[in-house]
């Protein structure tokens, strides 16, 4: 079955930087746009971008431009999300998310803190 | 970007009862609409696609409806495993735009 398998908590001080990986199985990587969506805490739902595994091309939204990068490892089909520049807002939980078939990650917490 | 306006924020309803919840896009997003419940602590969950598609393996008591920029959510008749937040989200364009949300509580 398909899973989206993403990466452990993390906690980083402010002006850091965060790389979230997201581990496909069950089809075929190249098939579907990987999302990422992030929810602060108590929060809704926030879209911050896009990659295309097969190109590696990408769109973020406006809000992330600068200081976010994704990234992909077919060999491995896995994506990845780095967010720098990283402040308290920034807490939440990062989702990853296929296009198409909209399969989840369950999703990582990250914490910055100082 | 496409705005997605989503009510009630929040509402309470008891077992059994026929519950319903609009989302409106601020442009035409061609059906372009799913629909998610999420549990605390979980990943948003599919139930709708394509505006009025059930997603495999979700219950017969979960509904959607609507065209253009009007959409709708029914719960048939409500379970105790249905107490959730609900999002609408439109996939139109990027960026995928979520409407604020609607938790459901019991009464």
């Amino acid at each position: 079955q398909v899973q989206l398998v993403q990466s452990e908590a993390e906690v980083r001080r402010p002006g850091a930087s965060v790389r979230v990986s997201c581990r496909t199985s069950g089809y075929t990587f190249t098939d579907y746009f990987l999302h990422w969506v992030r929810q602060a805490p108590g929060q809704g739902l926030e879209w911050m971008g896009w990659i295309n595994p097969d190109t590696g091309g990408t769109k973020y939204g406006e809000r992330f431009q600068g200081r976010v990068t994704m990234t992909r490892d077919t060999s491995i089909s896995t994506a990845y999300m780095e967010l720098g520049g990283l402040k308290s807002d920034d807490t939440a939980i990062y989702y990853c998310a296929t296009s198409g078939a909209d399969y989840w990650g369950q999703g990582t917490l990250v914490t910055v803190s100082s | 970007d496409i705005q997605m306006t989503q009510s009630p924020s929040s509402l309470s309803a008891s077992v059994g009862d026929r519950v319903t919840i609009t989302c409106r896009a601020s442009q035409d997003i061609s059906g372009h609409l799913s629909w998610f419940q999420q549990k605390p602590g979980k990943a948003p969950k599919l139930l709708i696609y394509g505006a009025s598609s059930l997603q495999s393996g979700v219950p017969s008591r979960f509904g959607g409806s609507g065209s253009g920029t009007d959409f709708t959510l029914t719960i048939s008749s409500l379970q105790p495993e249905d107490f959730a937040t609900y999002y609408c989200r439109q996939s139109y364009v990027t960026p995928w735009m979520f409407g604020q949300g609607t938790k459901v509580e019991i009464k």
